[in-house]
C-alpha cells in the first residue's frame, strides 16, 4: 500500500525544457491535486482534479498543465521551464471532506 | 483577502516542555480549520480537522483549538519529543469552495535534547 507516489523526487532542468512530473495513488481516492511551496510561503494550489477526465485550474496554473485519464494518475506536464518554476512539488489525494493524503513531493530547480 | 498567517515562525524548546503554536486567519465564512505536520523533506500530513462550530480537536499529545469569533487557533503540544520536530501548518477551507484552501507558511518547530 505505497500510499501517494510522486516522481521523480529530484530534477534540474535548464530554461526553456519541459518534463512531466508523476503522481500515483492507489488509495482510489477522487480528488488529486497539485501544489507548489516555495520557501517561507503556504502551498499554493496549481491544477486539481475531482474525477477522471475532470481537471480545473487552481490559483497559479499559469505554465502548466495537467491531465486525468484514470483515477489513479495525475501527471502534471510543465511546458518552457522558467526559473520562476523553481520549487517543490506535492501532490496529493483526497476524498470529500476528508483531509488530503500528500505524496513526498518532487524538489525541481530550474537554472 | 483570505489569509492564514501563524506565529511564531519559528520556536525551539527541550524535550519534555510543553508548547503551543497560533493561527490568526481572515478566512470568512469558512467550513473547517485543519492542522499539518510537515516533517523536512516529506509530504504534509494531517493532525486535526475541526469545523467551524467545534472548540477543540486532539490528537495524541497534540490539542487543536478555534475561536471562531477571534478567528483564532491554537495548536499545543503536550510533553514534546524529538519526533515532533517539523513545521505545523493551518490550513482554513473556505465555506464557498470545496478545493480552495487557504495554506498558512507553517511555523518551524525544533526540539532540543
Amino acid at each position: 500500500n505505497a500510499g501517494v507516489t510522486q516522481t521523480p523526487k529530484f530534477r534540474i532542468l535548464k530554461i526553456g525544457q519541459s518534463m512531466t512530473l508523476q503522481c500515483t495513488q492507489d488509495m482510489n481516492h477522487n480528488y488529486m491535486y497539485w501544489y507548489r511551496q516555495d520557501p517561507g510561503m503556504g502551498l499554493k494550489l496549481i491544477y486539481y482534479s475531482v474525477g477522471a477526465g475532470i481537471t480545473d485550474k487552481g490559483e497559479v496554473p499559469n505554465g502548466y498543465n495537467v491531465s486525468r485519464s484514470t483515477t489513479e494518475d495525475f501527471p502534471l506536464r510543465l511546458e518552457l521551464a522558467a526559473p520562476s518554476q523553481t520549487s517543490v512539488y506535492f501532490c496529493a489525494t483526497a476524498n470529500s471532506g476528508q483531509p488530503q493524503h500528500f505524496g513526498d513531493g518532487t524538489r525541481l530547480s530550474i537554472l | 483577502k483570505n489569509q492564514v498567517e501563524q506565529s511564531p515562525q519559528s520556536l525551539i524548546i527541550l524535550e519534555g516542555k510543553n508548547c503551543t503554536l497560533q493561527c490568526n486567519y481572515t478566512v470568512s465564512p469558512f467550513s473547517n480549520l485543519r492542522w499539518y505536520k510537515q516533517d523536512t523533506g516529506r509530504g504534509p500530513v494531517s493532525l486535526t480537522i475541526m469545523t467551524f462550530s467545534e472548540n477543540t480537536k486532539s490528537n495524541g499529545r497534540y490539542t487543536a483549538t478555534l475561536d471562531a469569533d477571534t478567528k483564532q487557533s491554537s495548536l499545543h503540544i503536550t510533553a514534546s519529543q524529538l519526533s515532533d520536530s517539523a513545521s505545523y501548518i493551518c490550513v482554513v477551507s473556505p465555506m464557498d469552495s470545496n478545493y480552495q484552501l487557504i495554506w498558512g507558511a507553517g511555523t518551524k518547530l525544533i526540539i532540543k535534547p
